[in-house]
């Protein structure tokens, strides 16, 4: 079946602009993570959807950055006033549960470059 | 609050040489702890979680509690096993805390 996809592939964008990154998990995925992977820093932890649940923002870096999932499916991350440290792989994963032991199936990232 | 360290951010290994990719967590707890893999131009993948105790591509890796370590092995290292590798942790219904990621580079 179809994975988790992402789009756009890449982004370029002038600093300062708005950005929106889409996200389509696995149907029937009921969690779902965004990350951000930057070179030397690795994966970073952004934010987390379980559900009807309240979202774990706990890892956005700013208040420029804000995350919606609608009715349980698509999510959208939305970087406001984006700054040149914004530039880095944006990666969607999603996995059925949410429990510990989960396997998170990754999206193949959209690439975002601020100049 | 948790945390994965990986000490190499490079290493390089001769086929056929054995393997060793280090990590280390951080977490009093009882953890959940993955590696992850990207090969070239593809996406990040699960390889194996502790919990499942198998091999997976000749790879393995053992929960050490008392010295807090998820170490990947391979006793003999292929070219295709050039990726990045990632250790993760995850504590309960949380989300994955991931280290920052070895390069492994196998030399033919």
């Amino acid at each position: 079946g179809a994975g988790v996809s992402q789009s756009p592939s890449n982004k370029v964008t002038e600093k300062g602009k708005d950005v929106e990154l889409r996200c389509d998990p696995i149907s029937g995925h009921t969690a779902l993570y965004w990350y951000r992977q930057s070179l030397g820093q690795g994966l970073e932890f952004l934010i987390y959807f379980q559900g009807n649940s309240a979202p774990d923002k706990s890892g956005l870096p700013s208040d420029r950055f804000s995350a919606e999932r609608t009715g349980g499916s698509v999510s959208t991350l939305t970087i406001q006033r984006t700054q040149q440290e914004d530039s880095a792989v944006y990666l969607c994963a999603s996995s059925f549960w949410g429990a510990a032991v989960d396997e998170q199936y990754f999206g193949p990232g959209t690439r975002l470059t601020v100049t | 609050a948790q945390r994965v360290t990986q000490p190499e951010k490079l290493l390089s290994v001769f086929k056929g040489a054995p393997v060793e990719l280090k990590c280390n967590y951080s977490y009093s707890g009882s953890p959940e702890l993955f590696w992850y893999v990207q090969y070239s131009r593809q996406r990040l993948q699960l390889l194996l979680r502790h919990i499942s105790r198998e091999s997976i591509k000749g790879f393995t890796a053992d929960l050490n509690k008392g010295e807090t370590s998820f170490h990947l092995k391979k006793p003999f290292a292929q070219e295709e096993d050039s990726a990045m590798y990632y250790c993760a942790l995850r504590a309960g219904n949380t989300p994955l805390v991931f280290g920052k990621g070895t390069r492994l580079s196998v030399i033919a």
